[in-house]
């Protein structure tokens, strides 16, 4: 097993359109994360999966932004028409459940908003 | 009150100090903590994990745990150019769809030779 691995590394779209990124955990891992991050910030939590249940969203999160985790395997996160405001390093890290368990990243998908 | 503070820094230390990293978090039900170092541009990679009051030491890392003060700290020895990045703290915190991973904004830390 090669850890988190996420893709694409990069992506630019213009401003309106749809994307999606795709997060693969450690195999066995059964919680998935999701977060953001910006310049000077640390990341920002946007949702949380126990196996294919959705266990938590930001409530900062608008509902242009939606993720899935079918059969509790790989994740997806869509962002529809994107702002420039998206802008940031989209990171997925995943762990065993519970709260005494090590929390891995993937590299991080950067998407900038044209 | 944010869920994990940091002092954003820059903290400066010159090459061989010890370079001490503080964290506080307001839940007080947390059981478990972590210290990730993240290089400009690259994600997040874990260096230390922490679960009970006291010092735990890896290497030239040593992390300690406050509960009663809600308090953690990452102290590094023999500070190296190569230690250079930004430091975040994490806890999982307690919320209503169980408890979820939250960080810190991060300290930078220069190594100065």
């Amino acid at each position: 097993d090669t850890g988190v691995s996420q893709d694409p590394r990069h992506k630019i779209t213009k401003r309106g359109q749809n994307v999606t990124f795709r997060c693969d955990p450690i195999s066995e891992h059964n919680r998935l994360y999701w977060y953001r991050q910006t310049l000077g910030q640390g990341p920002e939590f946007l949702t949380y999966f126990q196996n294919e249940a959705q266990l938590e969203k930001s409530r900062l999160l608008s509902d242009r932004f939606s993720a899935e985790r079918p059969k509790g395997s790989f994740s997806t996160l869509e962002i529809q028409r994107t702002e420039q405001g998206d802008s940031a390093m989209y990171l997925c890290a995943s762990s065993f459940t519970g709260s005494n368990t090590e929390a891995f990243f993937g590299q991080g998908t950067r998407l900038t908003v044209v | 009150q944010k869920e994990v503070e940091q002092n954003s820094g820059p903290l400066s230390v010159p090459e061989g100090a010890i370079a001490s990293l503080n964290c506080t978090y307001s839940d007080r039900g947390s059981q478990s903590f972590f210290w990730y170092r993240q290089y400009s541009g690259k994600s997040p990679e874990l260096i230390m994990s922490i679960y009970s009051n006291g010092d735990k030491e890896d290497g030239r890392f040593t992390a300690q745990l406050n509960k009663a003060s809600q308090y953690v700290s990452l102290l590094i020895r023999d500070s190296q150019p190569s230690d250079s990045a930004t430091y975040l703290c994490a806890g999982h915190i307690l919320t209503g769809g169980g408890n979820k991973l939250t960080f810190g904004t991060g300290t930078q830390l220069k190594v100065e030779l």
